[in-house]
């Protein structure tokens, strides 16, 4: 399994700011994803970064208030533009198995927007 | 389209007694299935998968799920809970080739000395 650390674990923003998450994996992949746990719910996924291209975004989620890069094969950072508190949630980066089957994902960066 | 339903949000079991979680699915195309745990403060860890073959699936720390087609069900289960196992847990699909997870809502499982 591959092993994914995120940074920072946890944080919390003023409302009009903007934070960006890093996402760090130990070997090379294809995909990563970035999904958003809001407090009490489910995930929901934001969207999906491949190495070279633009990410793909679910319905609900834009580029502009959710900018991600993917510069290399184990890199990947999601950014929450212009944050209100509905923003407060744990984002999560996930990356697929080499057998293409399952997701791991990485421990989360909690964040608190006031 | 994909979906999950994850019957109970919470489900309180006494240490040593079956645990049973309860997640049926829908899916166009053959689904895979998972199941995630959470503990406090972390993210997911793969608890089990189904995939293909064998419908009765053994995954780490004593838990088992059953796919069954008929009843499009995945149901997670463990013969005796121990306190460590109290902690939030999904049940998910993707419909095959589709790499798109589809995360039902989640069961808390509290485990009672």
């Amino acid at each position: 399994s591959a092993v994914i650390s995120q940074k920072p674990s946890r944080d919390i923003c003023q409302r009009g700011t903007s934070l960006t998450i890093q996402c760090q994996v130990d070997s090379q992949v294809t995909m990563m994803f970035w999904y958003r746990q809001q407090p009490g719910q489910s995930l929901t996924l934001i969207a999906t970064a491949n190495q070279g291209s633009e990410a793909t975004y679910e319905s609900g989620f834009v580029i502009d208030k959710f900018p991600i890069s993917r510069p290399n094969l184990t890199f990947s950072t999601l950014t929450v533009s212009n944050m209100s508190p509905e923003d407060s949630s744990i984002y999560l980066c996930s990356v697929e198995s080499g057998d293409g089957y399952e997701q791991y994902f990485g421990p989360g960066t909690r964040l608190t927007v006031t | 389209a994909q979906s999950v339903t994850q019957l109970g949000s919470h489900v309180s079991v006494s240490e040593g007694a079956l645990v049973l979680l309860r997640c049926n699915y829908s899916s166009s195309v053959p689904p895979y299935l998972f199941w995630y745990v959470q503990y406090p403060n972390q993210g997911l860890q793969l608890l089990l998968k189904y995939t293909t073959g064998a419908t009765l699936v053994k995954g780490i720390n004593g838990f088992e799920a059953e796919f069954k087609k008929s009843e499009t069900s995945f149901h997670l289960t463990k013969p005796s809970a121990h306190m460590s196992d109290a902690a939030e847990y999904f049940c998910a699909v993707r419909g095959g080739s589709n790499y798109k997870l589809t995360f039902g809502k989640g069961t808390l499982l509290t485990v009672n000395p």
